[in-house]
């Protein structure tokens, strides 16, 4: 069975630090999706990003880059600069085939509450 | 934008009652889920459908049916409340073909007395 594991609870940084948010990952398929989402105060997720599993190429989006390894079986997040509005829930999450129908499954980890102070 | 909307924010129900928790979307996705939230569990995957009425056991589904009549409505039933479905509800919809992961509503805070 798929498992993801963010280890890290909750994090608090002073603003303008770079933050890293941990998240590891278990699945037996070659074929699988990473996500990373954020849970906002408001309560809605909202997506951040999605990578697959042949694609190891890091990504960096503004003051957002993933770091992903299959080695290692780790999807990182880091935020640099941070900003008090990057408060929020980081979930992250992985995505594979189930069943016949090749329905895409998706588990999320425990997320990690990640805490800004100006 | 795509949007889900719940119906309700904020819920308070007796054990026993029979609750329905609505969902819908407004840009023809075909894929819809339930999740429900709890502090330190993260998200749980109640049901999902794929197609109209269609429907798939998540990892939770005890205590739990799914009605999908319409394409975008995909509607949470609890059959008879109790208190350890205490909990923040999540419906979110994706495309069959999705780069963008799934859209997720606001979320209805149950609260079974």
């Amino acid at each position: 069975a798929q498992k993801v594991t963010q280890a890290q609870t909750e994090i608090s940084v002073v603003e303008k630090e770079d933050v890293t948010l941990d998240c590891v990952y278990e699945t037996r398929d070659t074929t699988y999706y990473l996500f990373w989402y954020k849970q906002p105060p408001s309560g809605e997720l909202v997506f951040l990003i999605r990578r697959n599993s042949f694609d190891e190429q890091n990504e960096i989006s503004g003051r957002y880059s993933w770091n992903f390894q299959k080695s290692t079986s780790s999807f990182n997040f880091t935020i640099t600069a941070s900003q008090v509005v990057d408060s929020a829930v980081y979930f992250c999450a992985l995505s594979e085939a189930v069943g016949s129908g090749g329905y895409q499954k998706v588990t999320f980890g425990t997320g990690t509450k990640l805490q800004v102070i100006p | 934008d795509v949007k889900v909307t719940q119906s309700s924010r904020y819920l308070v129900k007796r054990t026993g009652e029979k609750v329905f928790l609505e969902c819908v979307q407004d840009m023809d996705h075909e894929n819809m889920f339930w999740y429900r939230q709890d502090p330190g569990l993260g998200l749980r995957l109640i049901y999902f459908s794929y197609d109209v009425k269609m429907k798939e056991k998540g990892d939770i589904p005890e205590g739990y049916s799914v009605s999908r009549e319409k394409k975008e409505r995909f509607s949470l039933i609890l059959e008879s409340a109790s208190t350890n479905q205490t909990s923040m509800y999540l419906c979110a919809s994706s495309l069959e073909e999705d780069d963008y992961g799934y859209t997720f509503g606001s979320g209805t805070r149950l609260t079974v007395v």
